[in-house]
């Protein structure tokens, strides 16, 4: 497809179930970043990787939240039981380059799998 | 943590006046960067700003960045009810290589 597709779009989880998430990228790019956003704030890293490797995940909040991309292309966040204050909008997001902060890299956002724990 | 504050958190204005949007950051930074969320969508990226340039333009909006002041501004002229969405400023900060790091928002709505 032409942007980066998430499945499933909206999800309602009952407290204690395993999720996962789903995020295909733009073909060919490199990176991928998850980001989670809470109702009314802006998106906060979770996690990223450079093709199938997973280079900074310390912005996962829990161990029960874990992430992989084995090809280096679709990607998977899974969270474990999941608990109230898991409920929010999930973003992935790919680049095309490895990220290069200096020069500054423009990044991809899906629509975002929202997320309802109940 | 957030690492931009925007202000203010909400706007509205009328179509034809111009929107302006502040966001101040806490680190040194490489770039500075812009993005725009509807409601309900993911993020479009509108602008990037280097940490040695002072202002930039693309069509509508105007960008300019303070790095002794730690702030940016984004202006959009000639707003329109489509520009009606969130906006976030968004960083990498020196301490962090791969984290672009978003602030919390302002939302703006702009009526016919």
């Amino acid at each position: 497809g032409a942007g980066v597709s998430q499945s499933p779009r909206y999800k309602v989880a009952k407290r204690g179930q395993d999720v996962a998430l789903r995020c295909d990228p733009i073909s060919g790019h490199v990176s991928l970043f998850w980001y989670q956003q809470a109702l009314g704030q802006g998106p906060e890293f979770l996690t990223y990787f450079q093709n199938e490797a997973q280079l900074d995940k310390s912005g996962l909040p829990s161990d029960r939240f874990f992430a992989e991309r084995p090809e280096g292309s679709v990607s998977t966040l899974k969270i474990q039981r999941t608990q109230q204050e898991d409920s929010a909008v999930y973003l992935c997001a790919s680049s095309p380059d490895r990220v290069v902060p200096i020069s500054g890299n423009t990044i991809y956002f899906g629509e975002g799998s929202w997320l309802t724990v109940v | 943590s957030q690492q931009g504050e925007e202000d203010p958190q909400a706007l509205s204005i009328q179509e034809g006046e111009n929107a302006t949007m502040n966001c101040s950051y806490k680190t040194s930074i490489n770039n500075l960067q812009w993005y725009r969320q509807n409601s309900g969508r993911g993020l479009v990226h509108l602008i990037l700003i280097r940490s040695n340039e002072r202002e930039k333009h693309s069509g509508r909006l105007r960008v300019t960045l303070d790095t002794s002041k730690k702030s940016s501004s984004l202006l959009i002229t000639a707003s329109r009810a489509a520009d009606t969405a969130s906006y976030f400023c968004a960083t990498y900060f020196s301490g962090s290589a791969r984290q672009l790091t978003f602030g919390s928002g302002t939302q703006l709505t702009v009526l016919p």
